[in-house]
């Protein structure tokens, strides 16, 4: 299995803060990893996938990166919905795991 | 609008079955592969399998692979997940997603699976 090393585990910020969020994989997997929002009582909301396509709807402050085993997401300017947990995934192999989960709170 | 709309609520017995559906709606039901993902209380997420409606084929994870069998009915477009021999551990909220080409949306609302004597 591909294992997902994910970092940081929790992440305090500011609204207008720019965050980064980094996801390192065990093996190289192209690009083919997702990004993922999780507020709290809510599914998953897909924002990136294959590394670095927006998913329709989801603003532009919203960017990821990365190819190989080294990836991040990067929000540039946090808004206050912005405040969840987020998560990478990787669709390279099955089973397609997941990162540990970043929680990003208000400041 | 592409929908997944899962069942409801499931109490359980440890050693008990569990069967979770999730109906699809806006889009062609076999043309893409369903991801099933579950996450414990607190926990992350935990990918479990993936089906595809057309083939009836299943790629499941090696620690479900005894106790999960993943079907669909065409007819109806719906996709269901079946779990044996509940334990404590298997507690947790279960999610349908979509998966297109990679892209894994929409997610279902959730189906929380509660095993409990």
């Amino acid at each position: 299995d591909i294992q997902m090393a994910q970092s940081p585990s929790s992440l305090s910020a500011s609204v207008g803060d720019r965050v980064s969020i980094t996801c390192r994989t065990s093996q190289s997997i192209s690009s083919l990893l997702n990004w993922y929002q999780q507020r709290p009582g809510k599914a998953p909301k897909l924002l990136i996938y294959a590394a670095s396509i927006l998913q329709s709807g989801v603003p532009s402050r919203f960017n990821g990166g990365g190819s190989g085993t080294d990836f991040t997401l990067t929000i540039s300017s946090l808004q206050p919905e912005d405040f969840a947990t987020y998560y990478c995934q990787q669709t390279y192999s099955t089973p397609y795991t997941f990162g540990q989960g970043t929680n990003l709170e208000i400041k | 609008q592409v929908l997944l709309e899962q069942s409801g609520a499931e109490v359980k017995k440890p050693g008990a079955s569990v069967k979770v559906s999730c109906k699809a709606s806006g889009y062609s039901f076999s043309t893409f592969d369903i991801n099933w993902v579950r996450q414990a209380p607190g926990q992350g997420l935990e990918w479990m399998g993936r089906l595809n409606p057309n083939s009836g084929n299943t790629d499941l994870a090696q620690k479900f692979q005894d106790r999960v069998t993943m079907t669909s009915n065409a007819a109806i477009s719906t996709a269901y997940m079946e779990l044996t021999n509940l334990a404590s551990e298997d507690t947790a909220m279960y999610y349908c997603a979509r998966d297109k080409y990679g892209a894994t949306e929409p997610w279902g609302q959730g189906t929380l699976v509660t095993v409990s004597s």
